[in-house]
């Protein structure tokens, strides 16, 4: 079946910083969202984006589906912006990415 | 629309218990799923819907783990007898058309939080 591999698996930031978050997947995909896991749990759409490049406000994210990888770029960043960060694609069902956890510090 | 709702948000049960697990649906939405989370192995898809009709319950872990989706706005999750090692968040969530067809994603609850002792 498809793997999907994300990296870092954790990485802590100063509140400001810029971070680059990465998900490999070993197959073509004709769907890929990236999710964000607050601290409190809940799961939060962030991108539907099986290819190209996409912003939303502080965040954007870029597939290179023939190079099989997505990035999810976080830019100033705020404290609400920890949690966990994952990266799902679809094949035959939503395969989901063991997530980067990200913390940013005040 | 008030989003997936789950209930209860927390249980807390000993071994050998029934627990039901409940999920409402965003109105219109054809898809269903039922997730758990746990440190060790992140998110699963345990068992999903489409038109009330499980589809694919292939990561449903054992006989002890039972799904209904008896019409559109509800479905439920079952584990009997539950044991430790189902201790987890079990997150329910719904989508207006195959994610593996279209762009469509998938909308969470808020999960619930099972821990049997």
């Amino acid at each position: 079946g498809i793997q999907v591999e994300q990296s870092p698996p954790d990485l802590i930031l100063q509140e400001g910083a810029n971070s680059t978050l990465r998900c490999n997947f070993s197959d073509s995909v004709n769907n890929l969202q990236w999710f964000h896991q607050n601290p409190w749990g809940q799961l939060i759409n962030l991108f539907y984006i099986p290819s190209g490049t996409k912003q939303n406000g502080r965040l954007s994210a870029t597939t290179v589906a023939t190079e099989r990888y997505s990035l999810l770029y976080i830019s100033s960043s705020q404290t609400t912006d920890s949690g966990v960060y994952f990266c799902a694609v679809a094949g035959y069902q939503l395969i989901w990415g063991a997530g980067t956890k990200l913390i940013i510090k005040p | 629309d008030a989003g997936v709702i789950q209930s209860p948000r927390h249980e807390v049960t000993e071994m050998g218990q029934e627990v039901t697990l409940r999920c409402k649906p965003i109105s219109g939405h054809d898809y269903l799923f039922w997730y758990r989370q746990t440190m060790m192995r992140g998110l699963e898809l345990l068992i999903y819907f489409n038109n009330n009709v499980p589809i694919d319950d292939s990561g449903m872990p054992e006989d002890r783990f039972s799904a209904k989706m008896p019409n559109a706005s509800f479905s439920t999750l079952k584990i009997q007898p539950s044991e430790p090692r189902d201790s987890a968040v079990y997150f329910c969530a719904s989508s207006f058309e195959s994610t593996t067809s279209s762009g469509e994603t998938q909308y969470f609850g808020p999960g619930t939080r099972l821990l049997v002792l």
